[in-house]
């Protein structure tokens, strides 16, 4: 059964920092695409960041474009997001998601992890 | 970017019933159209993609279609468990976007 669990979700001030973490298994990691998507609370879905397989190819949505950082390391099964001058606007509930397909990313997400909430605030 | 649009934004039915909810893209996406339904305090769940495939595991009364810019998620007979919001989502061109979404309540 495919699991991802993500952690490093917090209170943290604007202009700080945090990492999120999601530690994969049952599934060959290293074989497929990874996405974060993050939910406001009561809000709609919007994604963040995808990775292809191998780490080479990344995307980000233009609100976190160059503060945010989507890297993986395969060797340890875990996908990463480094989030950096973090803003009121990026308190959300974070979700890691699993490519259905394969090494590329092709834009969809199955299955999705719990989250992990990201709350900004002074 | 391909701005989604849901309708409606909630609706309220009852068991047996059948369901359609409508998505509409800004632009021509083919058939790269995602359907995805969350329970309320649960993550988002896979329904369809490509429009009408459903995932393995989810029930035949949960269908897709559409293409272009004008998609469907029908649901033939609402069952108690199908109370939650329903997502759609375009997969054609980054950045990947998502409907606003449509909350089923059951009667």
């Amino acid at each position: 059964e495919v699991q991802l669990l993500e952690s490093g979700g917090g209170f943290v001030q604007p202009g700080g920092s945090l990492r999120l973490s999601c530690a994969a298994s049952g599934f060959t990691f290293s074989r497929y695409a990874m996405s974060w998507v993050r939910q406001a609370p009561g809000k709609g879905l919007e994604w963040v960041s995808s990775i292809n397989n191998d780490g080479s190819s990344t995307y980000y949505a233009d609100s976190v474009k160059v503060r945010f950082t989507i890297s993986r390391d395969n060797s340890r099964n875990t996908l990463y997001l480094q989030m950096d001058s973090l803003r009121a606007e990026d308190t959300a509930l974070y979700y890691c998601a699993k490519d259905p397909v394969g090494t590329m990313v092709v834009g969809y997400f199955d299955p999705w992890g719990q989250g992990t909430l990201v709350t900004v605030s002074s | 970017d391909i701005q989604m649009t849901q309708s409606p934004s909630s609706l309220s039915a009852s068991v047996g019933d059948r369901l359609t909810i409508t998505c509409r893209a800004s632009h021509n996406i083919a058939r790269y159209l995602n359907w995805y339904q969350q329970r309320p305090g649960k993550a988002p769940n896979l329904l369809i993609h490509a429009a009408s495939t459903l995932q393995s595991g989810v029930p035949s009364r949960f269908s897709g279609s559409g293409s272009g810019t004008d998609f469907t998620l029908t649901i033939s007979s609402l069952q108690p468990e199908d109370s939650a919001s329903y997502f759609c989502q375009q997969s054609n061109s980054i950045p990947w976007t998502f409907g606003q979404g449509t909350k089923v309540e059951i009667k």
